[in-house]
């Protein structure tokens, strides 16, 4: 079984859409995140949700809003998306401060 | 200047070299981590520590904290150890702040 898993895997979607990116952890994990890989590669944190609070939100613009409806689930939803918004996004869960990401969700926008 | 240096950025080795990709960081510390990513995209994580030395098979990763520095090393690189390293420090508020990555190909 997955540990963490996203889905979809890619999104591509014209500017001005609204989309989501669901994340799943079967591990029990009562803290979970969202990072923004850029096109450099460079990987910053958006979210962290603890218990689902949210503890870390990281200057992200209010088109972003992270959902937790439960201790397992992180979903990203983004409104009227940018092109600046094409990025690959990794969702992860961690206990103790180990840390477990998924797969990752590589959206484009054009 | 970001708050997590790596060095270098771009490394190229031979099989059979030994590797050494340094992280230095600037701020207070719970933990480390050393992350791996291969060219299909998915993130590992290799190492988490928060003093003194791990190993696990041929990857080496040490921290000094008094220097804020760590170093990941790899031994007897091979063409399968071809990927992203990266940094990650995390703070009290288990935020994780990551370095620029160091990409490393090694060669037949």
């Amino acid at each position: 079984d997955t540990a963490v898993s996203q889905t979809p895997k890619y999104l591509v979607t014209q500017m001005g859409n609204d989309k989501s990116i669901k994340c799943e952890q079967n591990l029990g994990h009562d803290t979970m995140y969202w990072y923004k890989q850029d096109s450099k590669k460079f990987l910053k944190i958006m979210f962290s949700y603890n218990n689902k609070e949210l503890i870390i939100n990281e200057t992200v613009p209010n088109r972003f809003s992270p959902k937790s409806p439960d201790k397992a689930h992180l979903n990203l939803h983004i409104n009227s998306l940018e092109l600046g918004d094409s990025a690959v996004y990794f969702c992860a869960s961690s206990l103790n401060f180990e840390q477990y990401f998924g797969p990752g969700t590589r959206l484009t926008v054009t | 200047k970001n708050e997590v240096e790596q060095s270098p950025q771009n490394l190229t080795a031979q099989e059979g070299e030994f590797i050494t990709i340094n992280c230095s960081y600037s701020v207070g510390i719970s933990a480390l981590h050393w992350l791996q990513q291969h060219p299909g995209g998915g993130i590992v994580s290799l190492f988490m520590l928060s003093s003194g030395k791990k190993k696990h098979g041929r990857l080496i990763a040490t921290i000094n904290i008094q220097e804020k520095h760590s170093s990941l090393h790899i031994t007897a690189s091979h063409p399968r150890d071809s990927a992203v390293y990266i940094c990650a420090v995390i703070f009290n508020t288990d935020k994780l702040i990551f370095g620029t990555g160091t990409r490393l190909q090694v060669f037949p």
